[in-house]
């Protein structure tokens, strides 16, 4: 079964700081992998995906990711954070001919000026 | 922009009552899902659909019910709510493919049973 762990429940950055968020994925084959943001009270947006190909992602709002199959992680970056970045961040892995995603548990982030 | 709309976006109910949860989407999605949520917790796989008159049961057990009638229409039912049912429900959408697509979710329903 696939499963994915968000090791850091919340984390705080200056504004301007630089930022990354760890997720660990398990999965026998290749994984469909997933960054989704949810801002308090809204519903879920996709910030970017890997399915195949180049291992460094670029999403929107300026961040990245980079899937290293060695280490079974799939981290978030983004260079410098703003204010508005501040949400709940989650993870999600799925696979090839598997209908559901698995949602790690979330990392909080906190922006503090 | 995905546009995938649930209504009512807040709900307290006593307990013992019936509600329904309505999802709606206007992008032609087969596949669509709901999510249950708690606060600070992942989200909980709790019904699919593949498409028409097709609903299964998701990972977490769940007192609820669903159908599938119209592609674009997914309602959620809870035949007799309880305080246990308070939580926060996430409906989301893909399209139709042999893979795991990009889920489009609406903006949730945050249910309080009373």
């Amino acid at each position: 079964a696939q499963s994915v762990t968000q090791p850091d429940i919340h984390i705080t950055v200056s504004e301007g700081a630089s930022l990354e968020l760890r997720c660990n994925y398990s999965y026998g084959a290749t994984p469909y992998l997933f960054w989704y943001v949810q801002s308090p009270g809204q519903g879920l947006q996709l910030l970017l995906k890997y399915f195949s190909g180049d291992t460094l992602v670029q999403g929107i709002k300026g961040f990245e990711a980079e899937f290293k199959r060695s280490q079974s992680s799939f981290n978030l970056r983004k260079p410098s954070v703003h204010w508005s970045d501040a949400a709940e961040y989650f993870c999600a892995v799925g696979a090839y001919g598997n209908e559901k995603l698995t949602f790690g548990t979330g990392t909080r982030l906190t922006i503090i000026p | 922009e995905a546009d995938i709309y649930q209504t009512p976006r807040y709900l307290v109910i006593g307990t013992g009552k019936k509600i329904t949860l309505e999802c709606s989407q206007t992008m032609g999605h087969d596949k669509m899902y709901w999510y249950q949520q708690d606060p600070g917790m992942e989200l909980h796989l709790i019904h699919y659909s593949y498409g028409v008159n097709s609903t299964e049961k998701g990972d977490l057990s769940s007192e609820s019910t669903v159908s599938r009638i119209r592609t674009e229409h997914f309602p959620l039912t809870l035949e007799s709510a309880r305080p246990s049912h308070t939580s926060q429900y996430l409906c989301a959408s893909s399209p139709y493919g042999a893979r795991t697509d990009t889920q489009y979710f609406g903006p949730g329903t945050r249910l309080t049973v009373l």
